[in-house]
């Protein structure tokens, strides 16, 4: 079975360009989330979808970003323009079910190395 | 919100060497808790993980932690490490409500053969 998948594994660009990040979740898996590590922090919670919906998106630092999942398949994540503090690795992860009820472990992609010059 | 604190942020041990990773976290509610580990070149990957009943667990490759409620604490062991140890751990909480993951900066070691 294919893992969570990531692209570009890396992305260098400069400040005030777009970028766009994708993940495709693992096959069948509802649930697919956002995170962020930026150099010598941890790890940040940004968004989680539920198929198609937003869940949660209060970790989404401020409107550059735009994350989307049109159909609930595959996500991308927009950067929109890109400042200096956005650089970092951009994770995906997914896990089974819906919603809340439960918890079923999260199954993280390799990350995106975003560096913005 | 919820924080998790982890300290001694590089470790260099040798092989057979004792481990202990701490983890503290702030959160007065039920949390699940969590251990991932980050290997040179892969995906953060689940080592352990603590939902309820026996606060001692036991995760893969002869790892274990111990949930202390009374401490807020979820330390990391193995008694004997190995050079395939060498990876980043990283502390991770979870609130009942919703499924966001709060990690600490992660534990950098170093195993020397």
């Amino acid at each position: 079975e294919a893992g969570v998948t990531q692209f570009p594994s890396h992305s260098v660009i400069e400040k005030g360009q777009t970028v766009t990040l994708r993940c495709d979740p693992i096959s069948g898996h509802d649930n697919l989330y956002w995170y962020r590590r930026v150099m010598g922090k941890e790890i940040k919670f940004l968004l989680h979808f539920v198929k198609e919906s937003k869940q949660d998106e209060s970790g989404m630092p401020n409107n550059r970003f735009l994350a989307e999942r049109t159909g609930g398949t595959y996500s991308t994540l927009k950067v929109q323009p890109a400042e200096l503090e956005d650089s970092g690795v951009y994770f995906c992860a997914s896990s089974q079910g819906s919603g809340t009820s439960g918890y079923n472990e999260q199954f993280f992609g390799p990350g995106t190395r975003l560096t913005v010059l | 919100a919820q924080s998790v604190s982890q300290h001694n942020h590089h470790v260099i041990l040798s092989e057979a060497a004792s481990l202990e990773l701490g983890c503290n976290y702030s959160y007065g509610g039920t949390v699940n808790l969590f251990w991932y580990v980050q290997y040179p070149g892969q995906h953060l990957q689940l080592l352990l993980k603590y939902f309820s009943g026996d606060p001692l667990v036991k995760g893969i490759k002869g790892f274990e932690a111990e949930f202390i409620k009374s401490k807020f604490s979820f330390n990391l062991r193995k008694p004997s490490v190995q050079w395939s140890d060498t990876a980043e751990y990283f502390c991770a909480v979870k609130s009942r409500g919703n499924n966001r993951l709060a990690f600490g900066k992660g534990n950098q070691v170093v195993v020397i053969p």
